[in-house]
């Protein structure tokens, strides 16, 4: 079967780094997405990665490898603002998306 | 990016009523566009990928009677809940790709609308 791990909950302190881990299993691969979703909101696209490496973005970066089947996004000078979940999400060989459960993160000052 | 709305943002409606929700691509077209649902604490589920000019193709366990989805234009697709029950109740979300982005950036990036949350009493 597909699937995509993640850790459920993580917590961090204000201006400091974290990263969120995520493994896949999945028939085929046609890219990695990393989303924020705020609580009661959409989720809203941070980061796409297909070919294996970092991709710095701002605060945030995403990392792939691809033969391990593993990616991280990496956040910087944490704000509190930067408190939501972070899904992530595989398009498999059909070009489905297959959802992670999300990652909860708490900023605490 | 692209923009995508959803309305109405939330509805609270009686059992045994239908409610639509209208969900527009407002700067490119979108030959296909998704619907997902969302309960507390969990994350999106697929409902339906609904194409401009045919029928949605539907998830399993997804009652296509009960979701009836209508993509009628390039910017628009429908979503009505029929006969609504208390577990309708959810966040129901729809995304879609810019086939522009897609052909220059061969990104598959999905843009999500703000999402319509159902309260059915």
């Amino acid at each position: 079967g597909q699937n995509i791990d993640q850790p459920t909950e993580m917590t961090a302190t204000e201006g400091a780094i974290v990263q969120i881990n995520c493994t896949y299993q999945t028939s085929g691969f046609n890219g990695l997405f990393w989303y924020q979703q705020h609580a009661g909101e959409a989720p809203t696209f941070l980061s796409y990665n297909v070919l294996d490496g970092l991709e710095e973005k701002g605060r945030f970066s995403s990392f792939l490898s691809r033969s391990k089947g593993y990616s991280y996004l990496l956040l910087k000078e944490l704000q509190m603002k930067d408190s939501a979940s972070y899904l992530c999400a595989v398009m498999d060989s059909n070009y489905q998306l297959i959802w992670g459960a999300g990652t909860k993160l708490i900023i605490k000052p | 990016g692209a923009v995508v709305s959803q309305h109405p943002s939330w509805v609270i409606c009686k059992s045994g009523t239908s409610v639509k929700i209208e969900c527009r691509s407002l700067d490119f077209q979108a030959t296909t566009m998704f619907w997902y649902r969302q309960f507390p604490k969990q994350s999106l589920m697929l409902m339906a990928t609904s194409n401009e000019g045919s029928k949605a193709t539907y998830e399993q366990g997804v009652e296509k009677d009960k979701f009836l989805i209508n993509h009628a234009s390039l910017t628009l697709s429908t979503l009505t809940v029929t006969s609504a029950h208390p577990e309708d109740s959810s966040f129901y979300i729809c995304s879609a790709r810019d086939p522009v982005l897609r052909r220059q950036a061969q990104q598959e990036t999905q843009y999500f609308g703000p999402g319509t949350r159902l309260l059915v009493l």
